[in-house]
């Protein structure tokens, strides 16, 4: 069991181009989160899966943002069209289920940068 | 929906305790504890499931108060290793709310 793990590690972009990141959960876990973390706040929810299935997404997410999660294996963040405040930490988290028992493993995110 | 967190930062010096709180608005049903160091990624510390149900771990230990919608984590006898920044957590359906954060730096 290797944890979350999550790439890149760091991405610079200019505005207006499109951004991918992936994120790999620890093995059997079924369900996958990420979340938005810019400096100074908290994690901020964004989307969810069970397995393959987006069950979850923050109404904060603009249409610009979409997730995937083929297979229920890995997952893909997109920012279409990125703009200077997508700039943030975006992390990644798995767990087993189980409810209000449902513990969280955070990936080492990917730091967004947009000029 | 976000849990708010008090104090937003605290100071101590090593072997001092510490205590930081956990509000929320609505009702909790579980909440969880992380520690997320400068730099790196949430790490998970504790859940509590029951009103009033107190754990601890090594030194850190917590409570939780259905009725006042509220938990605390107390650290005790502070070590340099637990300097960072607390997060409460809760879920609410399938979403996941983080509270506002205490900044925790402890000192020689």
């Amino acid at each position: 069991d290797t944890g979350v793990s999550q790439d890149p590690r760091h991405k610079i972009t200019k505005r207006g181009q499109n951004v991918t990141f992936r994120c790999d959960p620890i093995s059997e876990h079924n369900r996958l989160y990420w979340y938005r973390q810019t400096l100074g706040q908290g994690p901020e929810f964004l989307t969810y899966f069970q397995n393959e299935a987006q069950l979850e997404k923050s109404r904060l997410l603009s249409d610009r943002f979409s997730a995937e999660r083929p297979k229920g294996s890995f997952s893909t963040l997109e920012i279409q069209r990125t703009e200077q405040g997508d700039s943030a930490m975006y992390l990644c988290a798995s767990s087993l289920g189980g409810g209000a028992t449902d513990t969280q493993y955070f990936g080492p995110g990917t730091r967004l940068t947009v000029l | 929906q976000q849990p708010v967190q008090s104090p937003q930062a605290v100071i101590l010096r090593e072997g001092e305790d510490a205590v930081i709180n956990c509000s929320s608005s609505k009702a909790l049903y579980s909440v969880h504890w992380y520690r997320q160091k400068h730099g790196e990624a949430p790490v998970f510390l504790m859940i509590l499931l029951k009103g009033g149900e107190q754990k601890g771990h090594d030194k850190i230990s917590a409570s939780f108060n259905e009725k006042k919608q509220q938990s605390s984590l107390y650290l005790t006898a502070s070590q340099l290793s637990y300097s960072g920044t607390y997060f409460c957590g809760t879920p609410t359906g399938n979403q996941f709310y983080f509270g506002t954060g205490t900044s925790l730096t402890v000192i020689p």
